[in-house]
């Protein structure tokens, strides 16, 4: 089952504008990890934040969490030709296991 | 550092014929993970091994598929009689531990089904 579900499905932008994209989950959650693939690639990290952090940043990334929406959002700022992935968000519940799951995924594609 | 190692990269199969992959983890992480991703879909975990123990198989069709972790390093995955709708890329990652965050992934192993 999927835990998280990413908004929208897909988005082009042009090269040096902004991107964003949302995930939202089902249950509580110790951690929720952003991740980007490039088409016929594994995944890459690209960045975890906590359950009692509100936002994170790391270069041109932003994430932020609203554990009360059981919601995630990535925005991507001066996105590049190179950002051309698809990004998904992934959850681990308090159940106890550590297991991560996976969102539907968002494809961004960007046009130089 | 050596990443996650996985063969064959793709491999071609008629149904009802079996099939195993091979994962090969970063040395010293503890936990490893099969995910099968469907073409436009995001990775749906098959099985969690910390060391050579399963954590969590409870997404795994075990009437096909079946995964090992012999001495706690590599992995194999085994999918037997293979259906049409096992087409799709299986990812092998491993962290560290388990909790401890960052998955790191390998290339995938995309399979098939005629």
């Amino acid at each position: 089952s999927q835990q998280g579900e990413e908004d929208p499905q897909a988005l082009s932008i042009q090269e040096g504008e902004n991107a964003t994209m949302n995930c939202s989950y089902k249950t509580s959650i110790n951690n929720l990890q952003w991740y980007r693939q490039n088409s016929g690639r594994g995944l890459v990290h690209l960045i975890l934040i906590r359950s009692n952090e509100r936002e994170k940043h790391s270069g041109r990334l932003r994430v932020t969490l609203d554990t009360s929406k059981k919601s995630s959002s990535l925005l991507i700022t001066a996105s590049r030709a190179a950002d051309t992935a698809s990004y998904f968000c992934a959850t681990d519940s308090t159940s106890g296991t550590y297991k991560y799951i996976f969102g539907t995924g968002t494809r961004l594609k960007v046009l130089a | 550092e050596a990443g996650v190692a996985q063969s064959p990269r793709y491999k071609i199969i008629e149904k009802r014929q079996s099939v195993a992959f091979w994962c090969n983890p970063i040395s010293g992480h503890a936990t490893l993970y099969w995910y099968q991703q469907i073409l436009g879909q995001g990775p749906k975990l098959l099985i969690q091994f910390q060391n050579n123990g399963v954590v969590d198989d409870s997404q795994l069709p075990k009437d096909r598929f079946s995964a090992e972790r012999l001495k706690g390093v590599d992995s194999t995955l085994k999918i037997q009689p293979a259906k049409l709708e096992d087409s799709a890329v299986y990812l092998c990652a491993s962290s560290l531990t388990s909790g401890t965050g960052e998955l790191f992934f390998g290339e995938g192993s995309r399979l098939t089904v005629l």
